[in-house]
């Protein structure tokens, strides 16, 4: 009964390096979603896939790059980290049918 | 100004106090208002779902929309410690498409005092 997978749970990196988040998920959801959490902001939208093979920018897409690579899998790539990408990132997905999202535990990321 | 403002806190009370969190919002067209609770260092999860305006009860929490204002709550009755967490608010336009359109409050970080 794993739900949505987050991994890597923490990382560092320093600046310029390049790191994929993976996240999958086990409910057979057709969408996925990438979020990040900042204080003071809440949760905004970076991208989301309404179905394998499409993907959409959400509301902060900048800095990064994201694969639908099949209907369960989802991944999230920061290809040049700054500083100002310190956050937490939180994959989630949803039945179309339904209005609830389901999150998974999030990935802790620091830029140095 | 925002589509969603909520008061981030902390908001500390004594166990055993009622609670009120709440949410204005901006966008008259939002009609599906949700409450998503968020334990430390995880991931939201869905606590309650409501349509339109109204009360809607489960257990110890009651949301409530009040749609002419723009303005949702929810309530905490008999509040416990292991109702600190962080409440979002969160509202779309129609239904279903899972998240899609979905707008979430900046959250409300609870703590009740044993």
């Amino acid at each position: 009964n794993a739900g949505v997978t987050q991994t890597p749970k923490f990382q560092v990196l320093k600046t310029g390096q390049s790191m994929t988040l993976q996240c999958a998920q086990d409910m057979n959801h057709n969408s996925m979603y990438w979020y990040r959490q900042d204080p003071g902001m809440g949760l905004r939208l970076i991208y989301y896939s309404a179905s394998e093979g499409t993907t959409d920018k959400g509301e902060v897409p900048n800095g990064y790059n994201v694969s639908r690579l099949n209907k369960r899998e989802f991944s999230l790539r920061l290809e040049s980290a700054a500083p100002s990408q310190t956050s937490v990132y939180f994959c989630a997905s949803s039945d179309p049918g339904y209005t609830e999202a389901f999150f998974g535990q999030g990935t802790r990321l620091t830029v140095v | 100004q925002k589509e969603v403002e909520q008061d981030p806190g902390p908001l500390s009370v004594p166990e055993g106090a009622i609670v009120s969190l709440n949410c204005t919002y901006s966008n008259s067209a939002f009609q599906y208002f949700m409450w998503y609770r968020q334990y430390s260092r995880k991931g939201p999860e869905l606590l309650m779902y409501t349509y339109s305006s109204g009360n809607k009860e489960d257990g110890r929490f009651t949301a409530q929309v009040d749609k002419s204002s723009k303005y949702i709550s929810l309530f905490i009755r008999d509040s416990q410690p292991s109702d600190s967490a962080t409440y979002l608010c969160a509202m779309k336009t129609w239904a279903g498409g899972g998240a899609d359109g979905l707008t979430f409050g900046k959250g409300t970080h609870l703590i009740i005092q044993p």
